[in-house]
């Protein structure tokens, strides 16, 4: 089945500094890719839809200059959390719906990074 | 924003009983959905229902939807430890392919 890989599963950083988050599709092409926030015993917030070679659309709330998506090709997309900071720790999860273009299909999701900013 | 609630929010039985859980959501959807997500772990999908169709099956697992009341319910029969997990539900929005994520319910399965 279709699998999205999501790298790395853990990171710890320091304050201030910058994280990349990759997610790639492994066995099918993902021109669109989710990328969503999940605080500890909370559902997912959606935080921005990945598209490739265009830009990335945020949800209202979410600092587009603060988590850099970039999806530069069909199979991978990167979220970057620029100057970390306590408050962004949290785990971040990305998806990739099989169906790509249509409506009504499942999504596959990677396995998560836990972030950790001290 | 939350599209919808899940209830209950947390459930605790014992192996071999049946978990129902519901979902609530408030706008025009093209699909519901069901997930599972283990402790730390990122989320697998159990099953898909279209707005159009009001039951389905697979496995040990029936989904309802109730398009007039907006709502949908997740029946797991004869529960197994394994089961253990938390389940959400989502909503295809009409129009886009993001998923909106209900509150979730975790659900613990006693041996």
């Amino acid at each position: 089945g279709a699998v999205v890989s999501q790298h790395p599963s853990w990171v710890i950083c320091k304050s201030g500094t910058s994280v990349k988050i990759e997610c790639r599709s492994l066995d099918f092409q993902a021109t669109t890719m989710f990328w969503y926030r999940q605080f500890p015993k909370q559902s997912l917030m959606l935080m921005a839809t990945s598209n490739e070679g265009s830009k990335a659309t945020y949800e209202q709330g979410v600092e587009k200059d603060k988590f850099l998506i970039n999806h530069a090709s069909l199979t991978l997309s990167t979220l970057t959390v620029t100057s970390a900071h306590p408050e962004d720790s949290s785990f971040y999860i990305c998806s990739a719906p099989i169906g790509q273009g249509t409506r009504n299909t499942e999504a596959f999701f990677g396995q998560g990074t836990r972030l950790t900013v001290v | 924003s939350q599209q919808g609630e899940e209830d209950p929010q947390a459930l605790s039985i014992q192996e071999g009983e049946n978990a129902t859980m519901n979902c609530s959501y408030k706008t025009s959807i093209n699909n519901l959905q069901w997930y599972r997500q283990n402790s730390g772990r990122g989320l697998v999908h159990l099953i898909l229902i279209r707005s159009n169709e009001r039951e389905k099956h697979s496995g040990r697992l029936r989904v309802t939807l109730d398009t007039s009341k907006k709502s949908s319910s997740l029946l797991i029969t004869a529960s197994r430890a394994a089961d253990t997990a938390s389940y959400f539900c989502a909503t295809g929005i009409q129009g886009a392919q993001k998923l909106v994520f209900g509150q979730g319910t975790r659900l613990t399965i006693n041996p």
